[in-house]
């Protein structure tokens, strides 16, 4: 079993959506977590960083991290066209982060 | 300010044959890894220096080896390179040497071996 999944997608949406991305997590100790945004032949950047259970806004853009269901999420509110990316998802240990296979979110205009 | 910086960006290979992936970044960072990522998938980690002068094995090692120079560069090196190894490898840093905190990422490395 994979220690993150995340769900495969791909997701496409209208411009002006709100969009759910979602993982689960199987190993307890992930202490951090985060989520990354990653255009087409770039290296991924950070989006979202939380370490406890609760949310965390930044902008449109809200993370959740439900420690007890081993669930973290991330909301994109208005969604808009340069928002189409792949989002990973990652739980880190101590130095060891493993990343969810990616969504591919298309925002169309 | 550079960042993390990769080379070389696009490499062809024969089986069989070896190369060295580079990676240097200007942060001052301790920690350095080396992922891979295969079409719909998630970056895997092949190998990471926690702190200059120490190595250790990720998810998926076989087949590579690394050397951290100095704090500032991170190699990755294909002995025999197998078309299984055609990726995108990604090079990525991080302050601490516990691993909290944002990790960093190159452009990429995309290797295809025939």
């Amino acid at each position: 079993q994979k220690e993150v999944e995340q769900d495969p997608g791909p997701l496409s949406v209208p411009e002006g959506a709100i969009v759910s991305l979602n993982c689960t997590y199987s190993n307890s100790a992930f202490q951090y977590f985060m989520w990354y945004r990653q255009y087409s032949r770039k290296g991924p950047e950070l989006l979202m960083y939380t370490y406890s259970s609760g949310n965390k806004e930044d902008g449109r853009f809200t993370a959740q991290v439900d420690k007890s269901s081993k669930y973290i999420s991330l909301f994109i509110r208005d969604s808009q066209p340069s928002d189409s990316a792949t989002y990973l998802c990652l739980g880190d240990n101590a130095g060891k982060s493993t990343f969810g296979d990616g969504t591919t979110l298309t925002v169309k205009p | 300010n550079a960042g993390v910086t990769q080379t070389p960006k696009f490499q062809v290979l024969k089986t069989g044959q070896s190369m060295t992936l580079q990676c240097a970044q200007d942060m001052n960072h301790n920690s350095m890894y080396w992922y891979r990522q295969d079409p719909g998938m998630g970056l895997r980690l092949i190998y990471y220096s926690a702190s200059e002068g120490t190595t250790d094995k990720g998810e998926v090692p076989n087949g590579y080896n690394v050397s951290r120079l100095n704090k500032r560069e991170f190699s990755l090196r294909l002995e025999s390179a197998a078309p299984s190894q055609t990726s995108v490898y990604f090079c990525a840093s991080r302050k601490g040497s516990a691993g909290t905190g944002e990790l960093f990422f190159g452009e990429g490395s995309r290797l295809t071996v025939l």
